[in-house]
C-alpha cells in the first residue's frame, strides 16, 4: 500500500544551506502539490505541478525557492540558502488528475528546522 | 483577511460528551468543502466532505452554509481517539485552503 512518500521525514539545516526535499506521487498518480505548514498556522499551497510541467506556482515565495517534477524520479522541492523562516513541515500530496478537493493525497510530511 | 477562519479552541471534553464548532470562509466562490483531522506531528487526513444538505458519518456530522458562509462539525459520543486538531478546508479548483484548526481533547 504505497502511498505518498516523503523523504527525508526530518532534516535538520544550517542558516544558508540548502534544503532538498523528495515526494514520490502514490502510483498512478501524475499530479503532485506542495503545502508548507508554519507552527500554529494552516497549510499553505505553494506550487502544482504535473510531469515536467509546473501548472501553478502562486504560493511559492519569490526567491529560494524551486520545485521540478522530471519525467523519471520524484518531485524535488528545493529551498537554497535556508532562513530561519523556512522552518516548517512541508507536506506533498498528489492525485490522479486534477485535485476537486477529496481526490488527493497526503504524504507524512517533511520537518525542516533550521538552526 | 484569512481564507478560512477558526476557533482555535482547545475545546476540553470528557468522554461521551458532544462537541461542535464552525469555521467561516471568505471566498463565496469557494466550490467544495471538507474537514480534514490532523494528528500531532502527522500529515493531514481527510475526515469527511461537507454539504449544503448536512451529512453524516457515524458520530460525525457536518453542515455548510452557503449564505453565510461557515461551515459546522459535531462530534456526538465523543472518544478519546477522537482527540485531534480539526481542520477546516475550502478547495477552489485544485488549490485547497485550510483553517489553521480546532484542537479538541478528549479526556477519560
Amino acid at each position: 500500500n504505497a502511498g505518498v512518500m516523503q523523504n527525508p521525514r526530518h532534516l535538520v539545516r544550517r542558516r544558508g544551506q540548502e534544503a532538498r526535499l523528495r515526494c514520490s506521487p502514490m502510483k498512478g498518480h501524475s499530479h503532485v502539490y506542495w503545502y508548507r505548514q508554519l507552527p500554529e498556522e494552516g497549510l499553505k499551497f505553494m506550487v502544482y505541478l504535473q510531469k515536467e510541467n509546473i501548472i501553478d506556482e502562486s504560493g511559492m515565495p519569490k526567491e529560494r525557492f524551486s520545485a521540478e517534477f522530471p519525467k523519471e524520479g520524484p518531485s524535488i522541492l528545493r529551498i537554497q540558502q535556508v532562513v530561519r523562516g523556512d522552518s516548517a513541515a512541508y507536506f506533498c500530496a498528489s492525485s490522479p488528475r486534477q485535485n476537486s478537493g477529496n481526490t488527493i493525497y497526503f504524504g507524512e510530511g517533511s520537518w525542516l528546522t533550521v538552526v | 483577511r484569512k481564507e478560512v477562519e477558526q476557533d482555535p479552541g482547545p475545546f476540553n471534553v470528557p468522554e461521551g460528551a458532544t462537541v461542535a464548532f464552525n469555521c467561516t470562509y471568505s471566498n463565496s466562490a469557494s466550490q467544495s468543502f471538507f474537514w480534514y483531522r490532523q494528528d500531532c506531528r502527522k500529515e493531514p487526513k481527510l475526515l469527511m466532505s461537507v454539504y449544503s444538505s448536512g451529512n453524516e458519518d457515524g458520530r460525525f456530522t457536518a453542515q455548510l452554509n452557503r449564505a453565510s458562509q461557515y461551515i459546522s462539525l459535531l462530534i456526538r459520543d465523543s472518544k478519546l481517539s477522537d482527540s485531534a486538531t480539526y481542520l477546516c478546508v475550502v478547495n477552489n479548483d485544485y488549490k485547497l485552503s485550510f483553517g489553521a484548526g480546532t484542537t479538541v481533547t478528549v479526556r477519560a
